[in-house]
């Protein structure tokens, strides 16, 4: 069965430039999860979906990210315009229960 | 917001060796989660906790879900150099929102 697919994997952009990540969930997984991992620390939640529905975006800078699961399966998060300060690993995860499980992440860099 | 606390935060040892490791929240947690990062890679779960007072064991690795329900501990037997990663604990906050601890980063010598 395959994992949870994030394009791309590597990511370099000037800054106030967009940029969008998309994740590909573990089939029939209804919760996906955005992270944001800085260099040394652990991952840090963006927005949990339960299906299509965002249930916790609390700690998603809304001025200049957003994101999306339409259709409760894949997802997009988008950073616009990107800043020095997002330079960053994105993970995706996605799972049925309590277990989540982790793509091999995108990893952003903003020059 | 509630946090973990991840100790030791780093830890160099030989190969062969035993290793322990520990997490703790100021909150009760129902699920305690163990992950291993290898560089340029996502977190890979190695062990699910359920219950208080839990041991489980994956291979060389054992976790347990500590008694107060505020701490848990993931121990791994005669490592090697494979074992080499960042460790973290996890699990479900408030409002069912996954968090993480800091990482302990392992580090093993042939």
């Amino acid at each position: 069965e395959a994992g949870v697919v994030q394009s791309p994997r590597y990511k370099i952009i000037e800054k106030k430039q967009p940029v969008a990540f998309w994740c590909n969930p573990i089939s029939g997984h209804n919760t996906l999860y955005w992270y944001r991992q800085n260099l040394g620390q652990g991952p840090e939640l963006l927005i949990r979906y339960e299906n299509e529905e965002a249930v916790d975006d609390s700690q998603l800078p809304k001025d200049r990210f957003s994101a999306e699961r339409l259709k409760g399966v894949d997802s997009t998060l988008k950073i616009q315009p990107a800043e020095l300060g997002d330079s960053a690993v994105y993970l995706c995860a996605s799972s049925l229960g309590a277990e989540a499980f982790f793509g091999q992440g995108t990893r952003l860099t903003v020059v | 917001g509630q946090q973990l606390n991840q100790s030791p935060q780093s830890m160099f040892i030989q190969e062969g060796e035993d290793v322990s490791m520990n997490c703790t929240s100021s909150s009760i947690f129902n699920t305690w989660l163990w992950y291993k990062q290898d560089p340029g890679e996502g977190p890979v779960l190695l062990i699910a906790l359920y219950k208080a007072g839990e041991l489980t064991s994956n291979g060389r690795l054992t976790a347990q879900f500590g008694i107060t329900r505020k701490d848990s501990f993931l121990n791994i037997s005669a490592s090697i150099p494979s074992d080499v990663g960042i460790y973290f604990c996890a699990g479900p906050t408030s409002g069912s929102r996954l968090t993480f601890g800091e990482g302990t980063q392992l580090t093993v010598n042939p």
